[in-house]
């Protein structure tokens, strides 16, 4: 079976610019969660979706967005970007259920705002 | 509010010795789960192993046992036999039974197995 996929793996924007991130959970999960690594941390949580609705929110600005779609996967928006935004993102996917916390994570996709 | 520490920011171990990766945490929390993940340089977070807050049995998976004191608030990371390829920052997590799975992470400790 096919892990979570990210797209795309790297990136390079300049600040003010918008990025949309996205990511595919593994088959039969319904939960998505993006998490912002930034170098040298642990990664923090922004979003988790489950079955297309927003079910928890990190302490992160406005500027950033997400949704999830029937299929399950996901799109992390960043509108305005700073340079404090360069990070790793990363997205995990779980079945959703309450007795299911295994998150599965994605390999990322690198984000360097100039 | 749930918080992990991690205060070994590195950590040095000879192959096919034993290492334990330190970790606390707190949470007002009464039912949560523990993990420890993998982090090697490609970026990809590894899932290693699980401890539920009210499970009885310490958690083992293969080569990594969760030491679990709960009175202490301490899920430290026992890899044995260690290889090479265990080198890689490890990551303490927490997750807060029920509601949204809102995973809570230290900051890593970064271990270099040497031959």
């Amino acid at each position: 079976d096919a892990g979570v996929t990210q797209s795309p793996t790297h990136l390079i924007k300049t600040r003010g610019q918008h990025v949309t991130l996205r990511c595919s959970p593994i088959s039969g999960h319904k939960s998505v969660s993006w998490y912002q690594q930034v170098l040298g941390q642990g990664p923090q949580f922004i979003f988790q979706y489950y079955e297309k609705e927003e079910r928890g929110r990190g302490n992160f600005p406005d500027r950033f967005s997400a949704r999830q779609f029937p299929n399950y996967s996901s799109e992390l928006n960043v509108n305005a970007l700073l340079l404090g935004d360069s990070a790793l993102y990363l997205c995990a996917s779980s079945r959703g259920t309450d007795h299911s916390y295994e998150q599965y994570f994605g390999p990322g996709t690198r984000l360097t705002v100039t | 509010a749930q918080k992990i520490t991690q205060t070994q920011p590195g950590m040095f171990v000879q192959e096919k010795e034993a290492v334990t990766l330190d970790c606390t945490y707190d949470t007002s929390d009464p039912s949560y789960g523990l993990f420890w993940y993998k982090q090697p340089s490609s970026g990809e977070m590894i899932f290693l192993i699980y401890q539920g807050s009210y499970d009885q049995q310490n958690a083992t998976e293969g080569r990594y046992s969760l030491n679990f004191q709960k009175a202490r608030k301490s899920a430290n990371l026992v890899i044995s036999a260690s290889q090479l390829g265990d080198s890689a920052m490890y990551f303490c997590a927490m997750i807060r039974s029920g509601g949204y799975q809102k995973v809570t992470f230290g900051i890593g400790t970064k271990l270099q197995v040497i031959p």
